[in-house]
């Protein structure tokens, strides 16, 4: 089976420009992950989506940052405009809530996003 | 970037030889706990979870260990790989029932062939 799929694999920007990550879960999952990845904060959550619903967006830093899920197999992660500040490794993750499942999460590759 | 990185504790080890892995989480009211893998350029991947009804859970390779009184976790690595080189993740969920996990800083393994 495809595990979750990430593009694009990485990104170089420049400051100002907008980005899109997308993210396709693992098929019959219903919560989808954010996370982003730097050296200096480690694995931070920025926002999760269960049943396309967001339910925590607390993650997310600011206004620039965006997300959707318009169906179950899709997600974007936008944002607009750009920072260097921004440049991390961005993860979607996904997992099946509900009675007799665990809590983990299937994590994708990565975008690793450079911001000039 | 980043002009300063943040350091992960480095557990250096032998090829051959078991390895210890330790985590302290902060929330008593933490009910699962998991142990992710993430190698070099890759996603984190799901390695072993435990509930905290138990206190040992085993797998291939792998033993979770869970200290409620004292909260702290550890995840033991038998006859150690190279491929075992990563940096490795303890992750709980604060709250019950709720989908999200609070993840750790990690530690970096580093197999010595």
């Amino acid at each position: 089976d495809a595990g979750v799929i990430q593009s694009p694999r990485h990104e170089v920007t420049e400051m100002g420009q907008e980005v899109t990550l997308r993210c396709k879960p693992i098929s019959g999952h219903n919560s989808l992950f954010w996370y982003r990845q730097t050296m200096m904060r480690g694995l931070e959550l920025l926002i999760y989506f269960n049943n396309n619903v967001p339910i925590d967006d607390s993650g997310m830093p600011e206004d620039r940052f965006s997300a959707k899920m318009p169906n179950a197999s899709f997600s974007t992660l936008k944002i607009q405009p750009s920072e260097p500040r921004d440049s991390a490794v961005y993860f979607c993750a996904s997992n099946r809530q509900g009675a007799g499942y665990g809590y983990e999460q299937y994590f994708g590759p990565g975008t690793r996003l450079t911001v000039t | 970037g980043e002009s300063v990185g943040l350091h992960l504790p480095t557990l250096s080890v032998q090829e051959g030889d078991n390895s210890i892995i330790n985590c302290a989480y902060s929330n008593s009211a933490s009910d699962y706990f998991i142990w992710y893998k993430q190698e070099s350029g890759k996603g984190p991947q799901f390695i072993i979870d435990i509930r905290s009804n138990m206190d040992k859970r085993q797998g291939q390779r792998v033993t979770v260990l869970l200290n409620k009184t004292v909260k702290h976790l550890s995840l033991q690595i038998a006859a150690t790989q190279p491929g075992d080189s990563a940096v490795y993740f303890c992750a709980e969920t604060p709250n019950y029932g709720n989908n999200r996990l609070a993840f750790g800083k990690g530690n970096q393994v580093v197999v010595i062939p």
